[in-house]
């Protein structure tokens, strides 16, 4: 156990639909980083909080959100979901400064 | 654009071997480099990470080896075993690990008996 806790594991999901992933960080940890995987693309970096504040988005699409509350769980919010968007969706956390981020096992989306 | 570029895409590697992956960076900036170990059906684990002031840190059976120059990285493991059978991703980031990873795309690895 990484200590970085996501849920679901897996999801499964009709076209159009909106979803919505929860990350909890290692106890500590105030960076929360999203990051999909997929066949093609590989590890791609979506966004990051830091204590509750957004820091740095990356590939993020419009139709995609997320958001750090106050005891530093975060929440990816996919909406309008596309056949595209099947993917493993990992979060990391990490205390910063930090050499490494720990990630948590995943949530396996399938959009059918 | 693919900052990080990862090879061989897979690798066979005959127990008690050696295993050796490749990466190139492009973006001077980094400053930090972390290989990932990846088994299926779980998230990347940190394995080892090199900062670009060494050019070589070991830990157990794994080495990075750093060439600032030509901007390249590499990891070997040491008498490879079948437990080391995994996903491995290099990664790169800027400001020591405080700012988004950039990975490779990862090489598939089995060490066969």
């Amino acid at each position: 156990d990484s200590g970085v806790t996501q849920t679901p594991k897996h999801l499964i999901t009709a076209t159009g639909q909106r979803v919505t992933l929860r990350c909890s960080p290692r106890s500590g940890d105030l960076s929360v980083y999203w990051y999909q995987q997929s066949l093609d693309q590989g590890l791609q970096f979506l966004i990051q909080y830091y204590n509750g504040e957004e820091r740095a988005k990356g590939n993020i699409l419009e139709r995609f959100s997320a958001q750090q509350f106050p005891d530093l769980h975060s929440e990816l919010n996919l909406s309008s979901l596309e056949l595209g968007d099947s993917a493993l969706y990992f979060c990391a956390s990490s205390v910063e400064p930090n050499y490494g981020y720990t990630f948590g096992s995943g949530t396996r989306l399938t959009v059918v | 654009q693919q900052q990080v570029k990862q090879s061989p895409q897979s690798l066979i590697v005959q127990k008690g071997g050696i295993s050796i992956i490749n990466c190139a960076y492009e973006n001077t900036a980094f400053d930090y480099f972390p290989w990932y170990q990846q088994f299926p059906g779980k998230g990347p684990a940190l394995l080892i990470a090199i900062r670009p002031d060494v050019s070589e840190k070991k830990e157990g059976r794994f080495t990075i080896s750093f060439n600032k120059s030509a901007k390249q990285f590499s990891l070997h493991i040491m008498d490879s075993q079948p437990g080391d059978s995994a996903t491995y991703f290099c990664a790169a980031s800027k400001n020591f690990g405080n700012e988004k990873l950039t990975f490779g795309t990862g090489t598939r690895l089995t060490i066969i008996p």
